[in-house]
């Protein structure tokens, strides 16, 4: 059974700094990994998408990585401002049979003025 | 704007009665999900559809039911509410290398 595990769980940094979210999974055999955000209340935003055959992707201020084989993937923030205060989400799909998502339980983003 | 839609966002139901969450999404994809998000569980999958027709189990099927209505609309219909289903109710759609979107919940809390 695919596990998610995301560290930290919680994170409080001042504005300005780069930061790096981090995501291992338990089964290498994934068809692709996807980051969200969410915000207290609400629902998921999609930020990245990388397919298992790709090594990273980027988006304004964010890049995220995949290391396939080793079960792991980095979201890194740049220049982080308190607008990116959120949960931040992990999910993976596998590359057989029935394409959920398996998720991680968040890392909480709390970034300080 | 195109994306999943959600109905309602918020529900208060007594234990025992039942209810239909709606969900429709004009992406034309294949696929549709029901998540339900709970403190400390994170997200976890009640049912799925890969295609118009078909539907399957997830992680937490009991006390729910499905219907893929058409390729547009999935709805997820409690029976008989218990206070264990209160929770947030998120459905998703996805197609191949699109990844995911996801509607903006539904919060539902049984007394």
């Amino acid at each position: 059974k695919q596990e998610v595990t995301q560290i930290p769980a919680a994170l409080s940094v001042p504005e300005g700094e780069n930061l790096v979210l981090n995501c291992s999974f338990t089964d290498s055999a994934i068809y692709n990994l996807q980051w969200f955000r969410q915000d207290p209340g609400k629902g998921l935003t999609s930020l990245l998408l990388i397919q298992s055959s790709q090594r990273e992707q980027t988006s304004g201020r964010l890049n995220a990585s995949l290391d396939k084989s080793s079960g792991r993937s980095t979201l890194y923030i740049a220049a982080s401002q308190p607008g990116d205060s959120a949960t931040y989400l992990c999910a993976v799909t596998r590359n057989t049979g029935r394409r959920a998502l398996t998720f991680g339980s968040g890392t909480r983003l709390q970034v300080q003025p | 704007n195109a994306g999943v839609t959600q109905t309602p966002k918020f529900q208060v139901l007594k234990t025992g009665q039942s209810m239909t969450l709606q969900c429709a999404q004009d992406m034309n994809h294949n696929s549709m999900y029901w998540y339900r998000q709970d403190p400390g569980m994170g997200l976890r999958l009640i049912y799925y559809s890969a295609s118009e027709g078909t539907t399957d189990k997830g992680e937490v099927p009991n006390g729910y039911n499905v219907s893929r209505l058409n390729k547009r609309e999935f709805s997820l219909r409690l029976e008989s509410a218990a206070p264990s289903q209160t929770s947030v109710y998120f459905c998703a759609s996805s197609a191949q290398n699109y990844g995911y979107t996801f509607g903006s919940g539904t919060r539902l809390t049984v007394v």
